[in-house]
């Protein structure tokens, strides 16, 4: 049963302190999606990779985050310096054309809190 | 551009009743629609999607939507609730590779 997988599913850190999430997409997916979702906000499109290469991280602050695939397996998505603002939970999804539609598979989530 | 309304925050109903969980959407272009259920420090697992081919679709755990173009609604109906439905629900609009996601459903079941 294929699945995307994230790491870690908790992370707990001071402030000022430098994070990162790691996603592994589901094998023959070629595009990859990072969410944020917060009581406040809700589910927040953050950056999104197709074959690797972004294309759009018009979500993400881009001052202290940033977003990479250094390899078809692995997606990562850094916070450098954290803030407690950046407290939430951070989402993977790995995506598939299937006929006519665009369908996406989500990780189970990295929890983080930042203190 | 596309954008979805979950019209309401908080359902509730009790054990064995129906289940209604209503969704409009608004997109330039012919949309995919899905649902997406999370349940308590869950990810997100998909429910079902509309891809033109039906306009009645049925997921799993027994619930289904039905398209309705000139209401330009996707609500998500059950006939009878159990326990284990108590979950946040998201209707989800995408016109491309992007998924835009309402605010979101919270059902409660009452025993």
């Amino acid at each position: 049963d294929a699945r995307v997988t994230q790491t870690p599913r908790d992370k707990v850190t001071e402030m000022g302190q430098e994070v990162t999430m790691r996603c592994q997409p589901i094998l023959g997916h070629n595009t990859v999606f990072w969410y944020r979702q917060t009581m406040m906000q809700g589910l927040e499109l953050l950056a999104y990779f197709r074959n690797r290469a972004p294309l759009d991280d018009s979500g993400m602050p881009k001052d202290r985050f940033s977003a990479e695939m250094p390899d078809a397996t692995l997606a990562t998505l850094k916070i450098q310096p954290s803030e407690p603002r950046d407290s939430a939970v951070y989402f993977c999804a790995s995506g598939l054309v299937h006929g006519l539609v665009f369908e996406q598979f989500f990780g189970p989530g990295t929890r983080l809190t930042v203190l | 551009a596309q954008s979805v309304t979950q019209l309401d925050s908080h359902v509730s109903v009790s054990e064995g009743t129906p289940v209604l969980l209503r969704c409009n959407y608004s997109s330039s272009y012919s949309p995919s629609l899905f649902w997406y259920v999370q349940h308590p420090n869950k990810g997100l697992q998909l429910l079902l999607k509309y891809t033109s081919a039906a306009t009645l679709v049925k997921g799993i755990n027994g619930f289904e939507a039905e398209f309705k173009k000139s209401e330009t609604s996707f609500h998500l109906t059950k006939p009878s609730a159990h326990m284990s439905d108590a979950a946040e629900y998201f209707c989800v609009v995408s016109a491309d590779e992007k998924l835009t996601f309402g605010t979101g459903t919270r059902l409660t079941i009452i025993p």
